[in-house]
């Protein structure tokens, strides 16, 4: 498998609902990433997982809980968010010691 | 922290002529270079990169060239074809996993037939 994995494609949430979104890769890699990408704007770093461990998170504000339960799958929980969270939430992934990031396809939230 | 800017934000070319996208970075201390490409709701996929110990690399019809001196790198793309439409984006980091990458604005590439 050498591909990131990400559920749900496609999310509408309401600004009093809890949902997550779930990313999977196997191929090993040891960082992981959460980034945000607004229409026609280049992506945005989130967080960063390291060995399983939070190692970067970009001040992002608490209604987005990352969670990293194991080395292949990250997770990130959404409460009570704003209209203008909508956007297209990648998940990423890189080899141990190397910087090569590879991207999975991508949830598109709207946030209603 | 890092700022990297790109230039143009976009490009109109014919098939078969060439496009180069130039991006600029700020901090002396990164030291890896990668560019991505994102078709229309798609992933950004990325198509070739380089570290800061390499002046040029090449994979087919793209290049990158880097300048550490001048803190400036390039993608060269040639013999352009229309399935290189897209939005380009250029990226800086200070390498090994686990570190941030840095985005540049993107530049949307269209390859007239």
């Amino acid at each position: 498998d050498t591909e990131v994995t990400q559920t749900p494609k496609h999310l509408v949430m309401g600004m009093t609902n809890k949902k997550s979104l779930k990313c999977e890769q196997h191929m090993g890699h040891r960082a992981m990433y959460w980034y945000k990408q607004k229409a026609k704007k280049p992506p945005e770093l989130m967080f960063v997982y390291s060995y399983e461990k939070l190692s970067i998170n970009e001040s992002v504000p608490s209604r987005f809980s990352p969670e990293c339960p194991n080395s292949s799958l990250l997770n990130l929980h959404l409460h009570a968010l704003q209209p203008e969270d909508s956007a297209l939430y990648l998940c990423a992934s890189s080899p141990g010691g190397r910087d090569e990031a590879f991207f999975g396809q991508g949830t598109r939230l709207t946030v209603v | 922290g890092e700022n990297v800017e790109q230039h143009p934000s976009t490009l109109s070319v014919q098939e078969g002529d060439s496009a180069v996208i130039k991006c600029t970075y700020s901090d002396s201390a990164s030291n890896y270079f990668p560019w991505y490409k994102q078709e229309l709701g798609k992933r950004p996929q990325l198509i070739i990169d380089i570290r800061s110990n390499v002046g040029e690399k090449k994979d087919q019809r793209i290049a990158v060239t880097l300048n550490k001196t001048a803190k400036h790198f390039s993608l060269h793309i040639t013999e352009t074809q229309p399935e290189d439409s897209a939005v380009y984006f250029c990226a800086a980091s200070m390498g090994a996993a686990g570190n941030k990458l840095t985005f540049g604005g993107g530049t949307r590439v269209l390859v007239k037939p």
